[in-house]
């Protein structure tokens, strides 16, 4: 059972456009949640995390939205830039799975020049 | 210093070796952990070390080792691994409780 899922593989979008990256999680014991950025043959980097106590946060060009009746969250990149390419990482943790974090399997950005 | 180190980048070895992963941080976080990523999947949690102590293990076969030596260093001691476990592994360290986590740039395992 995945209980973190980012159902659109791949997104693309054009240079100062508008990125929306979508996931879904199924375990309502979930209170935190975070976003990664992997570029090839490096390691994730964290990006941005929302607390359920919140229902935005955001942080420069990024914003992640978290709606909770839904159990969905997206993050918003605003403007898109060409290095904003990667996969971009959903993660996931709280009640039995606190101190753990749970990835969805990903989406892969490319931002068009 | 916000970076997580890991060495070696690449590895090579055959199924009756020995062999250890090192990842080190100087970022102060007290929480530690070992990730396993394959070709196009998310990274999938192994083990977790909170204050010097072994909190979390995912089920990982006892070919998997963890030791944490102190609050800076984690190591991953390799025995007798298969085939299947050539992956990239991945390091990362956080604050304890709920904090993004810090990851370097992995290992790349190959088991022959």
């Amino acid at each position: 059972d995945q209980q973190v899922k980012q159902n659109s593989p791949s997104l693309s979008v054009q240079e100062g456009r508008i990125s929306i990256l979508n996931c879904d999680y199924t375990n309502s014991m979930f209170d935190y949640f975070l976003w990664y950025k992997k570029y090839p043959a490096e390691g994730p980097t964290f990006l941005i995390s929302i607390s359920s106590i919140k229902d935005k946060n955001e942080d420069g060009r990024f914003t992640v939205f978290l709606n909770k009746s839904a159990k969905h969250l997206s993050l918003h990149i605003v403007p898109s830039q060409p290095g904003d390419s990667a996969v971009y990482f959903c993660a996931a943790s709280g009640g039995t799975n606190a101190g753990k974090s749970t990835f969805g399997d990903g989406t892969t950005l490319t931002v068009k020049p | 210093d916000t970076e997580v180190t890991q060495t070696p980048k690449h590895l090579v070895m055959g199924m009756t070796n020995k062999k250890s992963l090192k990842c080190e941080q100087h970022m102060g976080h007290r929480a530690m952990y070992w990730y396993k990523q394959k070709a196009k999947k998310p990274p999938e949690l192994m083990f977790v070390y909170s204050y010097e102590k072994l909190s979390i293990n995912e089920s990982v076969p006892s070919r998997f080792s963890p030791e944490c030596p102190n609050s800076s260093l984690l190591n991953l001691h390799l025995h007798a691994l298969q085939p299947e476990d050539s992956a990239l592994y991945l390091c990362a360290s956080s604050q304890v409780g709920l904090e993004g986590q810090y990851f370097g740039p992995g290992t790349r395992l190959t088991v022959t």
